[in-house]
């Protein structure tokens, strides 16, 4: 099936670091969403988009719909061992009611 | 009501049997889905309901799988002759309105085939 890419596919950050991650499409969507799946769980939902442009905060986390519609962006700021973890995108094309998933970035904090 | 509820949580199988799964979603969510997660990989859509009525279907679910959700309330998963390449987590979430609240995920179902 279709998956949005997700760069970078993992990282390793030092406590207290800011951390910036991406999402990437060749498709135009008209909501994208933010995911944290933690081992053995079903991925908890963090932000939610819903115009291009859009910049939108949860915390610590800060998330953009790109103007182009094609892309999206979070941010961690000041990250703590608490934020290890996967985190996925998610889009959902205009017309239809379900969520395309990325391929996840796999976080890991040094503490 | 305390979320999606998914059972069991892990289910080991030997190729060929068939197994269920069962999916509670919050009450007030009018749509359900599945969506099938291997190791390393993001969810990928399986099927989706409103109410009883299943709207989409992906390839991924060939004929040996079956979904219902008979009275608008609990889906069931069912996959027929099972193959080692159906080892995976299976994932079930649930809406009221997915392009303005998301979906809320359930815990899954870890399915392994040996």
């Amino acid at each position: 099936g279709q998956q949005l890419n997700q760069s970078p596919q993992s990282m390793f950050i030092q406590e207290g670091e800011d951390v910036s991650m991406n999402c990437t499409s060749s498709s135009i969507f008209n909501t994208w969403l933010w995911y944290k799946q933690d081992p053995g769980e079903g991925p908890v939902l963090l932000i939610a988009l819903y115009k291009a442009g859009e910049l939108t905060s949860n915390g610590r986390l800060t998330a953009q719909f790109g103007i182009t519609r094609k892309d999206s962006f979070l941010n961690i700021s000041a990250s703590i061992p608490s934020d290890v973890g996967i985190y996925f995108c998610a889009g959902q094309k205009l017309g239809t009611y379900k969520y395309i998933f990325g391929t996840g970035t796999r976080l890991k904090v040094l503490a | 009501d305390t979320g999606v509820s998914q059972d069991p949580r892990h289910k080991i199988t030997k190729r060929g049997q068939n197994v269920t799964f069962r999916c509670d979603p919050i009450s007030e969510h009018n749509r359900l889905y599945w969506y099938r997660q291997t190791l390393g990989q993001g969810p990928e859509f399986l099927t989706y309901f409103q109410n009883e009525a299943q709207l989409e279907k992906s390839r991924l679910l060939s004929d040996r799988f079956s979904a219902e959700r008979p009275k608008g309330s609990f889906s069931t998963l069912e996959i027929q002759r099972t193959e080692q390449g159906d080892s995976a987590m299976y994932l079930c979430a649930s809406s009221s309105d997915p392009l303005v609240y998301g979906y809320t995920f359930g815990s899954g179902t870890r399915l392994t085939v040996v």
